[in-house]
């Protein structure tokens, strides 16, 4: 069966640090991947999506960045956190016209 | 931009159907009908899809119109851990098909 992970679970950060997240997919090959941002009380949004190796598609300008350097991983990054990257970070995989499966996310705090 | 309309909240008595409508008038021959809900603090957990036949499984039924501009979701007999947001996405079969969550309809189950 397939099963997404997602860690770490909670993470506080200072401002300007940086940030990396990471999110693997194990029992597929070649799923598309995602990240999705919620800041608090509100909707999901998507930041990135990959359709394979090395290929990313960024939706909304912003202060991160996104990697896939194997086909079942995907990374998400920051060089220097602002406060405004405070939110619960998702990630997510599919198989084409399949549902989506969501990581348990991550809450990072920018302090 | 979401391609679905739902309304912000609804509540529903413990034990009673909850009938959760859904407004896709623009969805196109190729696209599918997903269900998401989303409990406080947790990733969206996928409920149920279909094309245009209805659809039933132990979580709950889905019944689309003939002409398939809008779709209703059902949960049989609410319950408590039923409470949570809830998204309707119309989806394409195709290989670059993210998903653009609306704001969705925050049901509330009433003991």
């Amino acid at each position: 069966s397939q099963t997404i992970h997602q860690w770490p679970a909670t993470l506080v950060q200072p401002v300007g640090s940086p940030l990396s997240l990471e999110c693997t997919v194990e029992g597929t090959s070649n799923p598309n991947l995602y990240w999705y941002r919620q800041a608090a009380g509100r909707g999901l949004q998507l930041l990135f999506y990959s359709v394979g190796i090395g290929q990313i598609s960024s939706e909304v300008p912003q202060n991160l960045s996104a990697s896939r350097p194997q086909d079942r991983q995907f990374i998400l990054s920051s060089k220097k956190l602002l406060l405004s990257d405070s939110g619960f970070y998702l990630c997510a995989w599919s198989r084409p016209g399949g549902g989506y499966t969501f990581g348990s996310g991550t809450r990072l705090t920018v302090v | 931009d979401a391609k679905t309309t739902q309304p912000p909240s609804m509540d529903c008595a413990e034990g009673r159907a909850a009938n959760l409508p859904c407004n896709h008038s623009t969805i196109s021959g190729n696209e599918y009908v997903y269900w998401y809900r989303q409990i406080h603090s947790q990733g969206p957990q996928y409920i149920i899809h279909g094309l245009k036949n209805n659809e039933t499984n132990e979580m709950a039924s889905l019944i689309i119109t003939e002409d398939r501009k809008s779709s209703t979701l059902i949960l049989p007999h609410a319950t408590l851990r039923d409470t949570a947001v809830y998204y309707c996405i119309v989806r394409p079969m195709n290989r670059d098909d993210k998903i653009i969550f609306g704001k969705g309809t925050r049901l509330h189950i009433l003991p």
